[in-house]
């Protein structure tokens, strides 16, 4: 168990609709990041924050927002989905936002658009 | 562009013999290097980093990686493998020297057999 807890781990729903994933980091870490996970584009990086500011963005799509709230819980919000959007969503949180400072995983979230 | 490259799909291996799962790199810069495991249904698992230092890095699980500079390799090993150690095997790199995100490779399957 990492200690990164994710919610929910499952999720069905159809094209256009607007869901929320929700991450709580370990004890302690301070940086969060969103990954995706899909059998055409691997593992993607979405997007970071650290403290409660985005520090980087990677490859996430206009339709896709997140936030870090001041007890460093993360959400993921995904709007006008897609059948692409089909895909397990990772968090991971690091004790600082430092590059020397491995990133630990929750179980994801698995979404499934119909 | 940072990247890493893990050129096999998959890897079989006898229970009780050594295996290597291989991952090269290209970076710009200072390598931080990653390789994570991730078992069927369940998120990516830390396993060893190299930062800086000697070439050889012990990890988890009797996992120990072997930093090349001049092959630009950063190989993961285990000397005798273990039917529990069949799962999806993922190098990584951080992007550049100064953010944190991390890159992946595309995975690489490790089947141990009886």
């Amino acid at each position: 168990d990492s200690g990164v807890t994710q919610t929910p781990k499952h999720l069905i729903t159809a094209t256009g609709q607007r869901v929320t994933l929700r991450c709580s980091p370990r004890s302690g870490d301070l940086s969060v990041y969103w990954y995706q996970q899909s059998l055409d584009q691997g593992l993607q990086f979405l997007i970071q924050y650290y403290n409660g500011e985005e520090r980087a963005k990677g490859n996430i799509l206009e339709r896709f927002s997140a936030q870090q709230f001041p007890d460093l819980h993360s959400e993921l919000n995904l709007s006008s989905l897609e059948l692409g959007d089909s895909a397990l969503y990772f968090c991971a949180s690091s004790v600082e936002g430092g590059r020397t400072y491995e990133q630990y995983f929750g179980p994801g979230t698995r979404l499934t658009v119909t | 562009a940072q990247s890493v490259a893990q050129p096999e799909d998959q890897v079989n291996v006898a229970e009780g013999n050594p295996l290597t799962v291989k991952c090269t790199y290209s970076v710009s810069g200072n390598p931080y290097l990653f390789w994570y495991v991730q078992y069927p249904n369940r998120g990516l698992q830390f396993l060893l980093k190299y930062i800086t230092g000697d070439n050889l890095v012990k990890g988890s699980y009797g996992f120990e990686a072997e930093f090349n500079k001049s092959q630009t390799s950063f190989h993961l090993k285990k000397p005798s493998a273990l039917v529990s150690d069949s799962a999806l095997y993922f190098c990584a790199v951080r992007d550049k020297e100064y953010t944190d995100k991390l890159i992946f490779g595309t995975g690489t399957r490790l089947q141990v057999f009886p």
